[in-house]
Parts: structure tokens; sequence; C-alpha cells
């Protein structure tokens, strides 16, 4: 079972550099999202998808846009990378409110 | 918005000790998720818990929804167990989840 699939894992970036974090789910979920991780912090969430369709702010919006290509995809684009978006980034998707099943995370560093 | 907070924040014990997670909530839940984050970043649903008691092996935990807390039981510690622990809450339709800092665990032997 593939589970929540995001890629890349590893990237470096430029300042005002833009990029694409891609995020797929084989499980049928309605909802999914996209967290942020800072060292020594929970995660905090950035933008989320409550069904197909729809999408909406969480905590840290600013800088990202997100898309939800269709039910299974939920893409993170950051349009000019700056030093404070280097982070790990998680997706996750989940039945609407119900178990919550992240990705393996994607190192980001912005120099 | 709802506020989490976690105690402790770092925990350290020897193989087959017992211990006890706490995590406390700001308002009514009716989302309550605690997670394991293992040394290499993965992270691991291991319960969800608006209200009630559930047991998965070594590991159980407790939602007292009226009183605004959740614990989280580890018995018999083992090395695997090391890593961050995290609660998680939400209210509402949409499963958004605010997350404590965590509580981070090593187990020693």
């Amino acid at each position: 079972n593939a589970g929540v699939t995001q890629t890349p894992k590893f990237q470096v970036l430029k300042t005002g550099q833009s990029m694409t974090l891609q995020c797929a789910q084989d499980m049928n979920h309605n909802s999914m999202y996209w967290y942020r991780q800072d060292p020594g912090m929970g995660l905090r969430l950035i933008y989320y998808s409550a069904s197909e369709g729809t999408t909406d702010k969480g905590e840290v919006p600013n800088g990202y846009n997100v898309s939800r290509l269709n039910k299974r995809e939920f893409s993170l684009r950051l349009e000019s990378a700056a030093p404070s978006q280097t982070s790990v980034y998680f997706c996750a998707s989940s039945s609407t409110g119900n178990t919550i099943y992240f990705g393996e995370g994607s190192w980001l560093t912005v120099v | 918005g709802i506020q989490v907070e976690q105690s402790p924040p770092d925990l350290i014990l020897q193989e087959g000790a017992n211990s006890t997670l706490r995590c406390n909530f700001s308002d009514s839940v009716n989302n309550l998720q605690w997670f394991h984050q293992n040394p290499w970043g993965q992270l691991i649903n291991l319960f969800y818990i608006p209200s009630g008691t559930k047991q998965n092996g070594r590991l159980s935990a407790t939602t007292v929804a009226t009183e605004r807390y959740s614990l989280l039981y580890i018995s018999s510690s083992q090395t695997t167990d090391s890593g961050v622990y995290f609660c998680a809450a939400g209210t509402g339709t949409a499963s958004k989840l605010t997350f404590g800092t965590g509580t981070r665990l090593q187990v020693t032997l």
C-alpha cells in the first residue's frame, strides 16, 4: 500500500526560485492537508482541502498556494522561496473527521 | 483557535519502565489524535481518540473530553519507542488539527 506519497523528498532552492511539492493518496480520502514542521516545534497547517474542488487557508498560508487537482492529488507551490520557508513539509489525508495519515516528508532548504 | 499543550517536553526512561504523557486542550474537540515521530522523521498515527479509552499492545490512550485532556500510556518501554510523541486536536467537520509541541522520549538500555 502506497498510502500518501509526496515528492521530492529533498530539495535545495535559491531565494526567489519557485517550486511545487506534489502529493498523492490512494486511500480515496476526501480531505488532504499540507503541514510544515520547524525544528523543535509541532506541525503547523498551511492549507487544507476538505473535498475535491475546495481549498482553505490554515495557520500559516502566506507565501504558499495550493491546488486540489483531483481527489487523489494536492500540490503545494512556493512562488518565490524565502529562507523562512526552510522546513520539512508533510502532506496528509483523511476521511472526514477521521484518522490522518502522513506522507514521509519533504526536506526543503532555501539558501 | 484551539490551544494544545503537552507535558513533559522531554522524558528519559530506562528500558522496561512505564510512562504517562499528557495533552491539554483549550476547547471542546471532536477530533483528538496521538502520533509518534520516529528518529527518521516518519509520523505514525497511534490513536484516534476524541473520547474514551483505547489500547494497542503496550500503548493505551484515554481522553476525558469534558475535562479537556488526553493521556498516552506507554508500558514496558523499548528503545524503539524513542522519538517525539505529538497530540493533535481539532473541532468542526474538516478534520483540521492543531498540534502540540510534542514530548521527546528517549529510552535507554
